[in-house]
């Protein structure tokens, strides 16, 4: 039990365009979802945490309005990126856990990933 | 100093060697993972640990509390376990995750 899957897994695109990731929490429901990001040959960096029904928090220096964050169900994160540029080209990871993000011993299950691509 | 160091970085070994990936950090801690991230990028959550052992196939995941030290320990190793070993933390007073370098090992056959 305590799949989350990504999709899609892999996504090339044009400057200038928009990128959904989804999230998806297949057999528990995401009181909360994490979205990590990795640079090559760097540690995963958290982005946002959002809890479902409310807005996410997001960390200081990610702009909110370029990373738009949507936890709508708890089975279901979306993670856009607006008007994507090369230097948004990354590995983008989210995760999930049953509890609300302050129950310090709720585990995280990590999803497998997204790589973009930003021509 | 980071709080979550891991050594070695880089780990070449012949198959059927048993390996050791250590993590140490210096924060309290409620609980520590170790993740697996395969050459496409994608990571498997392969242990979580707030105490003692844990056993998993090959895999063996240790942790003692007092010395802020994990321990990830690979039996009969084998060319499919290549892959970046990551350790994370969640501090006492946080549950966002600090995260390790990461270890890059490499099984030749």
């Amino acid at each position: 039990g305590a799949v989350v899957s990504q999709h899609p897994s892999r996504v090339i695109c044009k400057s200038g365009t928009s990128v959904k990731i989804e999230c998806r929490s297949l057999d528990f429901q995401a009181t909360t979802m994490f979205w990590y990001r990795q640079f090559p040959k760097q540690s995963l960096m958290l982005m946002a945490t959002s809890n479902e029904g409310s807005k996410a928090t997001y960390e200081q220096g990610v702009e909110k309005d370029k990373f738009l964050i949507n936890h709508a169900s708890l089975t279901l994160s979306t993670l856009t990126v607006t008007s994507a540029h090369p230097e948004d080209s990354s590995f983008y990871i989210c995760s999930a856990s049953r509890g609300l993000a302050g129950l310090l011993q709720e585990t995280q299950y990590f999803g497998p990933g997204t790589r973009l691509l930003v021509l | 100093k980071n709080e979550v160091e891991q050594s070695p970085q880089n780990l070449t070994a012949q198959e059927g060697e048993f390996i050791t990936i250590n993590c140490s950090y210096s924060v309290g801690i409620s609980a520590l993972h170790w993740l697996q991230q395969h050459p496409g990028g994608g990571i498997v959550s392969l242990f979580m640990l707030s105490s003692g052992k844990k056993k998993h196939g090959r895999l063996i995941a240790t942790i003692n509390i007092q010395e802020k030290h994990s321990s990830l320990h690979i039996t009969a190793s084998h060319p499919r376990d290549s892959a970046v070993y990551i350790c994370a933390v969640r501090p006492d007073s946080n549950y966002q995750l600090i995260w390790g370098a990461g270890t890059k090992l490499i099984i030749k056959p």
